[in-house]
């Protein structure tokens, strides 16, 4: 069955600095992999998919994800953090065979002034 | 075009009490999801709907029955709340499994 591990409950970066949040994937088949983030008291939005094309996928406000297969991993980066982009963000999985989406854990994102 | 809606946005019910979490979706989606979301445990789905007339199990389907009414609805229902199935619940829909459609969330509070 196919899960998610995301590293890190809470991140704190500076505003400025570069984000970087973790996810490794578990998937007997390829996978498909997505970012959504969630703000206070909303629902969840997608930021970025991989569905087997381009490993270095870009996705809404600035964010980018590498899907890297030898390393299980599908890690969201931003270069430089905005305060805007105080949220949780969700690492998801999913497979082409089964309609089921499965979320990590989630990883709350603070950033300092 | 109003995306994932549902009913009600806050409920709070005494242990024992029944009642059902209603979804609609008017993207013309086939699967749709329900989630519980608690702090630290992220999503954790309780059952899904691939196809009209179809339900499974997801993770945490313990307490809960679902129904897929038709294409647009799918329902939630929990026959014996219990203070554990306080959380927040949401629903979700997909066309295929790339891009899932959330909706805002129902609070549920079992005291």
């Amino acid at each position: 069955a196919q899960s998610v591990t995301q590293l890190g409950s809470h991140v704190s970066v500076s505003e400025g600095a570069l984000v970087l949040l973790r996810c490794n994937y578990s998937s007997s088949v390829p996978p498909y992999l997505f970012w959504y983030v969630q703000y206070p008291n909303q629902g969840l939005q997608l930021l970025l998919k991989y569905t087997s094309a381009a490993t270095l996928v870009k996705g809404i406000n600035g964010f980018e994800a590498e899907f890297k297969k030898s390393e299980t991993s599908f890690h969201l980066t931003k270069p430089s953090a905005h305060m805007s982009d105080a949220a949780e963000y969700f690492c998801a999985v999913s497979e082409w065979r089964d309609d089921k989406i499965i979320f990590g854990k989630g990883t709350r994102l603070h950033i300092l002034p | 075009n109003a995306g994932v809606t549902q009913t009600p946005k806050f409920q709070v019910l005494k242990t024992g009490q029944s009642m059902t979490l209603q979804c609609a979706q008017d993207m013309n989606h086939n699967s749709m999801y329900w989630y519980r979301q608690d702090p630290g445990m992220g999503l954790r789905l309780i059952y899904y709907s691939a196809s009209e007339g179809t339900t499974d199990k997801g993770e945490v389907p313990n307490g809960y029955n679902v129904s897929r009414l038709n294409k647009r609805e799918f329902s939630l229902r929990l026959e014996s709340a219990a203070p554990s199935q306080t959380s927040v619940y949401f629903c979700a829909s997909t066309r295929t499994v790339t891009e899932a459609f959330f909706g805002q969330g129902t609070r549920l509070t079992v005291v």
